[in-house]
């Protein structure tokens, strides 16, 4: 099984401030790797796929990079409704035996 | 509007079994694979269970295997999961999921499965 490993647990944030996330895998999953936000009460929203491409009607603030291994999430400047939790996923075994990390908090600080 | 709705959860008894459903709309269901995951209380997400557009392909997670059958009607845009002996650990929110090259593009909002004596 691959093993995602997000870090940091928390990251206290101001609005208006860069928050970067980072998720590493156990093995190399080439690009394919996801993020999802997921805000109290609510199911998660897939943000970006491919490492690096943006779904359909995410904000440009949001961005992905990496390859293999290393991945990173940046939010480039918090907003309000960024406030969340951001797990990864990877979707590169087939069959699929899909792992999330365990998720990153982004709170206001 | 892509909408997926799930229904079915509730409180069963350790042993005990529960039909989750999925009702699908606003997409062309039989084009896509789907997919459930699950979040036990204040934890983070684990995959459970796919089955491909045609439903003729299914895996699950080795924590199901062998308890839980997953399978769709196409006719009707629905998904199910049967769950059999359940048990303490299976208690979370069950979602299902469009799948799109692997992702998980669409969410439902969730169904509560708690498993408790």
């Amino acid at each position: 099984e691959i093993v995602m490993m997000q870090s940091p647990a928390t990251l206290s944030v101001s609005p208006g401030e860069r928050a970067t996330l980072s998720c590493r895998a156990s093995q190399s999953v080439s690009s394919n790797l996801a993020w999802y936000q997921q805000k109290p009460g609510q199911a998660p929203r897939l943000l970006i796929y491919g490492a690096s491409t943006r779904a359909t009607g995410i904000p440009v603030r949001f961005s992905g990079s990496g390859s293999g291994t290393e991945f990173t999430l940046t939010i480039s400047s918090l907003q309000s409704e960024d406030f969340a939790v951001y797990y990864c996923q990877q979707y590169d075994v087939w069959p699929p035996r899909w792992t999330f990390g365990q998720g990153t908090k982004v709170e206001i600080k | 509007e892509v909408q997926l709705v799930e229904s079915g959860g509730g409180l069963v008894q350790p042993g005990g079994s529960l039909r989750l459903s999925c009702a699908a709309s606003g997409f062309t269901f039989s084009s896509f694979e789907m997919t459930w995951v699950r979040q036990a209380p204040g934890k983070g997400l684990e995959w459970v269970s796919y089955i491909s557009s045609s439903g003729r392909t299914r895996y699950y997670a080795d924590s199901v295997e062998g308890r839980f059958t997953i399978s769709r009607d196409n006719a009707k845009n629905s998904l199910s999961l049967q769950m059999n002996s359940l048990r303490a650990e299976d208690t979370a929110v069950y979602y299902c999921a469009r799948v799109t090259r692997g992702t998980l593009d669409y969410w439902g909002q969730g169904t509560l499965v708690p498993v408790s004596s």
